[in-house]
């Protein structure tokens, strides 16, 4: 089975604060992504990363960044954290290519202070 | 129009129903479907993948496609009060990311 790990489940931050998301995924897969799920907005995708050091930008970037140094690990950056940011971020993994089914991590709930 | 939308919920059925869910897409090019499931504090698991118009079976759970309609449903037979999550569906093209259903919460009560 495919596993996504994400290094926190809870975690509170305050507002300035420089703020890394850590997934990890043991299954060799080319694709990763970065979501935040809010209610009644959804799963937003932040950004995704379709090999080593590659990055693309999706619907909602702004104060996110992104780094991808080994194939298995992915890191979401919030450059300086604001309460705007509290959400559920969730984590996903796939084989290259976009017909492929993404497998997900259990989320991170941060919460902004 | 956005390009999926699905039935915002919640829904609440008693065990045994038959649930109907349903999601609607405005892209023609949309060509892979998806059904995730999603409980309480954890992330998406996927549930059902297909590709073709038409049905398909696993266990309890059927996937249809009208890609003519741009309409794709998951149903769920005998429901049991651990099928009471959150659905999402989830379709996307050969050359485009994912596109998600914002979910429906379902609760089969005992």
């Amino acid at each position: 089975d495919v596993k996504v790990t994400q290094s926190s489940r809870y975690l509170v931050k305050r507002t300035g604060e420089k703020v890394f998301l850590e997934c990890v995924q043991d299954m060799d897969h080319e694709n990763m992504f970065w979501y935040r799920q809010d209610p009644g907005l959804g799963l937003r995708l932040i950004y995704f990363s379709y090999d080593v050091k590659m990055k693309e930008k999706g619907d909602i970037p702004e104060g996110y960044s992104v780094s991808r140094e080994k194939k298995e690990r992915f890191s979401l950056i919030l450059e300086s954290a604001s309460t705007n940011q509290t959400s559920m971020y969730l984590c996903a993994s796939s084989l290259g290519g976009f017909r492929q089914p993404q497998h997900f991590g259990d989320g991170t709930r941060l919460s902004i202070l | 129009q956005k390009e999926v939308e699905q039935d915002p919920g919640p829904l609440s059925v008693p065990e045994g129903a038959i649930v109907s869910l349903n999601c609607t897409y405005s892209n023609s090019a949309f060509q892979y479907f998806m059904w995730y499931r999603q409980y309480s504090r954890k992330g998406p698991e996927l549930l059902m993948y297909t590709y073709s118009s038409g049905n398909k079976e696993d266990g309890r759970f059927t996937a249809q496609v009208d890609k003519s309609s741009k309409y794709i449903s998951l149903f769920i037979r005998d429901s049991q009060p651990s099928d009471s999550a959150t659905y999402l569906c989830a379709i996307g093209g050969a050359n485009s990311k994912l596109t998600f259903g914002k979910g429906i919460t379902l609760s089969v009560r005992p």
